[in-house]
Protein backbone atom coordinates (compact mmCIF):
# COMPACT_ATOMS: atom_id res chain seq x y z
CA UNK A 1 0.00 0.00 0.00
CA UNK A 2 0.89 3.39 -0.17
CA UNK A 3 3.17 4.97 2.42
CA UNK A 4 3.63 8.82 2.81
CA UNK A 5 7.18 10.23 4.35
CA UNK A 6 7.30 14.17 5.66
CA UNK A 7 10.14 16.45 6.08
CA UNK A 8 10.84 18.32 8.58
CA UNK A 9 8.97 17.59 11.54
CA UNK A 10 9.18 20.98 12.82
CA UNK A 11 10.32 24.20 10.75
CA UNK A 12 11.12 27.97 12.48
CA UNK A 13 11.12 30.64 10.34
CA UNK A 14 11.01 34.46 10.49
CA UNK A 15 8.21 36.62 9.30
CA UNK A 16 8.99 37.03 5.30
CA UNK A 17 11.03 34.25 5.31
CA UNK A 18 9.71 31.11 2.96
CA UNK A 19 8.95 27.99 4.18
CA UNK A 20 9.22 24.44 2.23
CA UNK A 21 7.99 21.47 3.39
CA UNK A 22 8.95 18.18 1.57
CA UNK A 23 6.47 14.62 1.08
CA UNK A 24 7.68 11.38 -0.64
CA UNK A 25 5.32 8.31 -1.53
CA UNK A 26 5.64 5.40 -2.33
CA UNK A 27 2.94 4.18 -4.85
CA UNK A 28 3.60 5.39 -8.31
CA UNK A 29 0.30 4.85 -8.52
CA UNK A 30 -1.38 7.76 -6.51
CA UNK A 31 -2.18 10.95 -8.99
CA UNK A 32 -3.58 13.48 -6.57
CA UNK A 33 -1.59 15.18 -3.36
CA UNK A 34 -3.72 17.56 -1.58
CA UNK A 35 -2.24 19.68 1.42
CA UNK A 36 -4.09 20.38 4.36
CA UNK A 37 -3.46 23.40 7.11
CA UNK A 38 -4.02 23.01 11.16
CA UNK A 39 -4.62 24.95 13.44
CA UNK A 40 -4.44 24.69 17.03
CA UNK A 41 -7.75 23.39 18.25
CA UNK A 42 -9.18 23.20 14.86
CA UNK A 43 -9.72 21.08 11.89
CA UNK A 44 -7.58 20.45 9.04
CA UNK A 45 -8.24 22.71 5.98
CA UNK A 46 -7.45 22.06 2.45
CA UNK A 47 -4.83 24.70 1.38
CA UNK A 48 -3.96 23.78 -2.31
CA UNK A 49 -3.91 20.35 -3.89
CA UNK A 50 -2.29 18.77 -7.69
CA UNK A 51 -2.73 16.16 -9.28
CA UNK A 52 -0.40 14.20 -11.03
CA UNK A 53 -1.16 15.88 -14.73
CA UNK A 54 0.72 18.88 -13.71
CA UNK A 55 3.91 19.53 -12.08
CA UNK A 56 2.91 22.87 -10.42
CA UNK A 57 0.32 24.82 -8.82
CA UNK A 58 0.19 28.16 -7.09
CA UNK A 59 -2.32 30.15 -5.06
CA UNK A 60 -1.50 33.43 -4.22
CA UNK A 61 1.86 33.04 -1.65
CA UNK A 62 1.23 29.30 -1.41
CA UNK A 63 2.45 26.48 -4.61
CA UNK A 64 3.21 22.91 -4.57
CA UNK A 65 4.87 21.20 -7.15
CA UNK A 66 5.01 17.66 -7.95
CA UNK A 67 7.77 15.12 -9.48
CA UNK A 68 6.29 12.17 -10.58
CA UNK A 69 9.71 10.50 -11.51
CA UNK A 70 11.12 10.92 -7.89
CA UNK A 71 7.76 10.50 -6.66
CA UNK A 72 7.96 13.57 -4.32
CA UNK A 73 5.71 16.58 -4.08
CA UNK A 74 6.32 19.89 -2.06
CA UNK A 75 4.70 22.90 -0.26
CA UNK A 76 6.29 26.22 -0.73
CA UNK A 77 4.64 29.40 0.90
CA UNK A 78 6.58 32.70 0.26
CA UNK A 79 6.28 35.51 2.47
CA UNK A 80 5.17 34.02 5.74
CA UNK A 81 3.31 35.54 8.35
CA UNK A 82 2.39 34.48 11.80
CA UNK A 83 -0.88 33.26 10.59
CA UNK A 84 0.94 30.45 8.87
CA UNK A 85 1.60 29.03 11.93
CA UNK A 86 0.29 25.26 12.03
CA UNK A 87 0.51 22.14 11.75
CA UNK A 88 0.78 20.96 7.53
CA UNK A 89 -0.05 17.32 6.59
CA UNK A 90 0.64 16.15 3.12
CA UNK A 91 -1.41 13.05 1.36
CA UNK A 92 -1.78 11.01 -1.68
CA UNK A 93 -4.12 8.97 -2.81
CA UNK A 94 -5.21 7.21 -6.39
CA UNK A 95 -8.23 8.90 -6.92
CA UNK A 96 -10.87 6.21 -7.82
CA UNK A 97 -14.38 6.22 -5.95
CA UNK A 98 -12.47 5.23 -2.44
CA UNK A 99 -10.09 8.18 -2.83
CA UNK A 100 -8.62 6.71 0.53
CA UNK A 101 -5.83 9.21 1.28
CA UNK A 102 -2.64 8.47 3.39
CA UNK A 103 -1.30 11.18 5.36
CA UNK A 104 2.42 11.96 6.09
CA UNK A 105 3.24 12.56 9.80
CA UNK A 106 2.96 16.16 9.75
CA UNK A 107 5.36 19.65 10.16
CA UNK A 108 4.77 22.18 12.75
CA UNK A 109 5.23 25.66 11.07
CA UNK A 110 6.51 28.57 13.42
CA UNK A 111 6.31 31.77 11.81
CA UNK A 112 8.31 34.00 14.31
CA UNK A 113 7.30 38.13 14.21
CA UNK B 1 -19.87 25.62 1.86
CA UNK B 2 -19.23 21.70 3.34
CA UNK B 3 -20.23 21.08 6.86
CA UNK B 4 -18.95 18.08 8.79
CA UNK B 5 -20.55 17.87 12.18
CA UNK B 6 -19.14 15.87 15.46
CA UNK B 7 -21.74 15.35 18.09
CA UNK B 8 -18.89 16.04 20.61
CA UNK B 9 -15.99 18.29 20.74
CA UNK B 10 -14.91 16.24 24.20
CA UNK B 11 -15.81 13.08 25.80
CA UNK B 12 -14.45 11.17 28.63
CA UNK B 13 -15.42 7.65 29.77
CA UNK B 14 -14.40 4.57 31.32
CA UNK B 15 -12.69 1.36 30.57
CA UNK B 16 -14.68 -0.91 29.16
CA UNK B 17 -17.81 1.07 27.72
CA UNK B 18 -19.33 1.00 24.26
CA UNK B 19 -18.72 4.29 23.01
CA UNK B 20 -20.45 5.76 20.09
CA UNK B 21 -19.03 8.57 18.13
CA UNK B 22 -21.35 10.37 15.68
CA UNK B 23 -20.41 12.25 12.44
CA UNK B 24 -23.25 14.39 10.27
CA UNK B 25 -22.44 15.39 6.50
CA UNK B 26 -24.69 17.89 4.30
CA UNK B 27 -23.38 17.49 1.07
CA UNK B 28 -24.47 13.75 -0.27
CA UNK B 29 -21.27 12.92 0.05
CA UNK B 30 -20.84 9.32 -1.04
CA UNK B 31 -17.61 8.88 1.30
CA UNK B 32 -17.07 9.14 4.86
CA UNK B 33 -14.41 8.40 6.72
CA UNK B 34 -13.05 8.14 10.65
CA UNK B 35 -9.39 9.15 11.59
CA UNK B 36 -7.59 8.59 14.76
CA UNK B 37 -5.15 11.75 15.48
CA UNK B 38 -2.55 11.29 17.79
CA UNK B 39 1.13 13.13 18.24
CA UNK B 40 3.72 12.13 15.91
CA UNK B 41 1.76 9.95 14.01
CA UNK B 42 -0.69 11.79 11.68
CA UNK B 43 -3.86 10.92 10.51
CA UNK B 44 -4.20 6.85 10.71
CA UNK B 45 -7.23 5.81 8.59
CA UNK B 46 -9.72 3.76 10.93
CA UNK B 47 -12.48 2.43 8.91
CA UNK B 48 -14.40 4.36 5.61
CA UNK B 49 -17.49 3.94 3.55
CA UNK B 50 -18.27 4.14 -0.11
CA UNK B 51 -22.21 3.62 0.09
CA UNK B 52 -25.03 2.85 3.06
CA UNK B 53 -24.53 -0.13 4.99
CA UNK B 54 -21.11 -0.21 3.20
CA UNK B 55 -17.73 -0.10 5.40
CA UNK B 56 -13.91 -1.13 4.44
CA UNK B 57 -11.35 -1.54 7.14
CA UNK B 58 -8.68 1.14 7.14
CA UNK B 59 -5.07 0.59 8.37
CA UNK B 60 -5.89 0.80 12.37
CA UNK B 61 -8.96 -1.00 12.56
CA UNK B 62 -9.00 -3.07 15.89
CA UNK B 63 -11.15 -2.12 18.48
CA UNK B 64 -13.57 -0.16 16.71
CA UNK B 65 -16.07 -1.15 14.37
CA UNK B 66 -18.83 1.44 12.02
CA UNK B 67 -21.99 2.03 11.37
CA UNK B 68 -24.03 3.61 8.25
CA UNK B 69 -27.65 3.44 7.94
CA UNK B 70 -28.23 6.62 5.91
CA UNK B 71 -25.99 8.56 3.41
CA UNK B 72 -25.61 11.29 5.93
CA UNK B 73 -24.33 9.45 9.29
CA UNK B 74 -21.21 7.80 9.52
CA UNK B 75 -20.74 6.10 13.29
CA UNK B 76 -17.77 5.10 15.00
CA UNK B 77 -18.09 2.82 17.95
CA UNK B 78 -15.63 1.82 20.19
CA UNK B 79 -17.12 -1.73 21.35
CA UNK B 80 -15.13 -2.36 24.55
CA UNK B 81 -13.44 1.18 25.37
CA UNK B 82 -9.68 0.80 26.72
CA UNK B 83 -7.29 3.42 27.78
CA UNK B 84 -4.91 3.50 24.06
CA UNK B 85 -7.96 4.57 22.46
CA UNK B 86 -7.57 8.05 24.26
CA UNK B 87 -7.20 10.09 21.09
CA UNK B 88 -8.72 12.83 19.17
CA UNK B 89 -11.04 11.36 16.48
CA UNK B 90 -12.07 13.14 12.97
CA UNK B 91 -14.62 12.37 11.00
CA UNK B 92 -14.14 13.49 7.03
CA UNK B 93 -16.42 13.26 3.90
CA UNK B 94 -15.80 13.46 0.26
CA UNK B 95 -17.47 12.95 -2.71
CA UNK B 96 -16.46 10.18 -5.63
CA UNK B 97 -15.64 12.59 -8.06
CA UNK B 98 -12.39 13.61 -7.65
CA UNK B 99 -14.13 16.27 -4.23
CA UNK B 100 -11.69 16.88 -1.93
CA UNK B 101 -12.03 15.60 1.64
CA UNK B 102 -13.59 17.98 4.67
CA UNK B 103 -13.17 17.18 8.31
CA UNK B 104 -15.09 18.15 11.35
CA UNK B 105 -14.02 19.66 14.42
CA UNK B 106 -12.67 16.74 15.99
CA UNK B 107 -13.98 14.86 19.31
CA UNK B 108 -11.11 14.33 21.81
CA UNK B 109 -11.99 11.21 23.83
CA UNK B 110 -10.56 10.17 26.68
CA UNK B 111 -10.88 7.01 28.47
CA UNK B 112 -10.23 6.87 32.34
Amino acid sequence: GENVEQHPSTLSVQEGDSAVIKCTYSDSASNYFPWYKQELGKRPQLIIDIRSNVGEKKDQRIAVTLNKTAKHFSLHITETQPEDSAVYFCAATLLTGFQKLVFGTGTRLLVSP
Amino acid sequence: DVKVTQSSRYLVKRTGEKVFLECVQDMDHENMFWYRQDPGLGLRLIYFSYDVKMKEKGDIPEGYSVSREKKERFSLILESASTNQTSMYLCASGGKRGQPQHFGDGTRLSIL
